[in-house]
C-alpha cells in the first residue's frame, strides 16, 4: 500500500540554524500539507500546498518557514533560523483530491532544537 | 477560540463497552476527518465524513452538518483501541483539530 515518508524521523539543531524536512508524498496525490504538534498538545496546521503554491497558510507559518516541491516528487519544509519553540513533532500529508478528501500522514518528523 | 470541541478528553473504559466520542465544530467545512493518534506517535486517518454515517468494522462516524456535530462510536471495545482521537473538520483549504480525547480500553 502506498504510503507517505518522512526524513529525518528525527532532528536535533543548535537554537539559530536552518533546518530541511522532507517528505515524499504519495505519488498520485496533488495535494500536500504540513502540521506540527508540540509535545502534550494537538496538532495545528502549518501549510497547504497545492499546483506548486502555497494555498492556505496559519499564523504559525511565518517568513521564517518555507516550503517547496523541487522535483515533483518530494515536499519540503524549512526552517530558516530555528527557535527553541519550534521543538515539535512534523507531520506531512498529502491527499489525492477533493472528492475524497482522505488524506495520507507520514510518521513525522521530531525536531529538537537545543 | 476554539474551532473544535471534543467531548471526552479522557475515556477509560472496559474491554467490550461501546465508546462514543463527540465533536462540535463552529467553522463552516467540506468534509471532517476522525483520525487516531498511537502513543508513538504516527496519525492515521480513521474517516473522512461529508454527510451521514460510515461504517468500518468496529467503528462508526456519524456528522450532522446543520448542527456543526459529528459522533465516533466504538463497538465492542477492545485494549488495542487504546489511542487518541483526533476531529478534524476541513475547511477546503485547511484543517482544524481537536484536542483529542485519549482513551484506554481496560483488559
Amino acid at each position: 500500500e502506498p504510503e507517505v515518508t518522512q526524513t529525518p524521523s528525527h532532528q536535533v539543531t543548535q537554537m539559530g540554524q536552518e533546518v530541511i524536512l522532507r517528505c515524499v508524498p504519495i505519488s498520485n496525490h496533488l495535494y500536500f500539507y504540513w502540521y506540527r504538534q508540540i509535545l502534550g498538545q494537538k496538532v495545528e496546521f502549518l501549510v497547504s500546498f497545492y499546483n506548486n503554491e502555497i494555498s492556505e497558510k496559519s499564523e504559525i507559518f511565518d517568513d521564517q518557514f518555507s516550503v517547496e516541491r523541487p522535483d515533483g516528487s518530494n515536499f519540503t519544509l524549512k526552517i530558516r533560523s530555528t527557535k527553541l519553540e519550534d521543538s515539535a513533532m512534523y507531520f506531512c500529508a498529502s491527499m489525492k483530491d477533493r472528492v475524497s478528501y482522505e488524506q495520507y500522514f507520514g510518521p513525522g518528523t521530531r525536531l529538537t532544537v537545543t | 477560540k476554539n474551532e473544535v470541541e471534543q467531548s471526552p478528553q479522557n475515556l477509560t473504559a472496559q474491554e467490550g463497552e461501546f465508546i462514543t466520542i463527540n465533536c462540535s465544530y463552529s467553522v463552516g467545512i467540506s468534509a471532517l476527518h476522525w483520525l487516531q493518534q498511537h502513543p508513538g506517535g504516527g496519525i492515521v486517518s480513521l474517516f473522512m465524513l461529508s454527510s451521514g454515517k460510515k461504517k468500518h468494522g468496529r467503528l462508526i462516524a456519524t456528522i450532522n452538518i446543520q448542527e456543526k456535530h459529528s459522533s465516533l462510536h466504538i463497538t465492542a471495545s477492545h485494549p488495542r483501541d487504546s489511542a487518541v482521537y483526533i476531529c478534524a473538520p476541513n475547511t477546503g483549504n485547511q484543517f482544524y483539530f481537536g484536542t483529542g480525547t485519549s482513551l484506554t480500553v481496560i483488559p
